[in-house]
């Protein structure tokens, strides 16, 4: 069993499209994750769910919107696609314990803005 | 400033040799510390936390100075499976925020 997963994979749109990215984690998380990673490879938070309440939003553009029905699901919904949003977006979960806090991540979605 | 940093390297090193890898956090109010590894085009994975004292796994030993803000991530005896990019990554007192490093690539050649 997957412990984070993402869907689609790959997605490849022209530019001015909207679409979605859904994530799920069956590790009973309370925190959820979105990351974008560009070209250089350098992982930047957008955005962190808590109990499905937003408590991270970096500078994001506001063409990005998460929305959290649960705490298992965060999804990502990106309005008028443009070429510089080509990234490996990554959703991860985590859960404070008493040894720690672990990330654990998605396979990651290869969004291509053509 | 970044609130982690990291030499990207590559390092390439011969199997076999020793090698380190070192990061700064910029807050000093960071409370956890770790070390994923990211092969190509997959996710990371944590490889190890470090704590305070210092810790080893392995072939791996991780050590936190927070005088310094400083971590650093040895490997013993490279394998070729070593391979890959190391993140570095802190966490704040407040939330659970991950900050990553921007990776530091390694390669281990036969």
């Amino acid at each position: 069993d997957t412990a984070v997963s993402q869907t689609p994979k790959y997605l490849v749109t022209q530019m001015g499209n909207d679409k979605s990215i859904k994530c799920e984690q069956n590790l009973g998380h309370d925190t959820m994750y979105w990351y974008k990673q560009d070209s250089k490879k350098f992982l930047k938070i957008m955005f962190s769910y808590n109990n499905k309440e937003l408590i991270i939003n970096e500078t994001v553009p506001n063409r990005f919107s998460p929305k959290s029905p649960d705490k298992a699901h965060l999804n990502l919904h990106i309005n008028s696609l443009e070429l510089g949003d080509s990234a490996v977006y990554f959703c991860a979960s985590s859960q404070v314990r008493g040894w720690g806090t672990e990330a654990f991540f998605g396979q990651g979605t290869r969004l291509t803005v053509v | 400033r970044k609130e982690v940093e990291q030499d990207p390297g590559p390092f390439n090193v011969p199997e076999g040799a020793t090698v380190a890898f070192n990061c700064t956090y910029s807050n000093s109010a960071s409370q956890s510390f770790f070390w994923y590894r990211q092969d190509c085009r997959k996710e990371p994975k944590l490889l190890m936390s470090v704590y305070s004292s210092g810790n080893e796994d392995g072939r791996f030993t991780a050590q936190l100075n927070r005088a310094s803000q400083y971590i650093s991530l040895l490997i013993r005896d490279s394998k070729l499976s070593d391979s890959a990019t190391y993140l570095c990554v802190v966490i704040r007192n407040t939330g659970n925020q991950f900050y990553f490093g921007t990776g530091t690539s390694l390669t281990v050649i036969p």
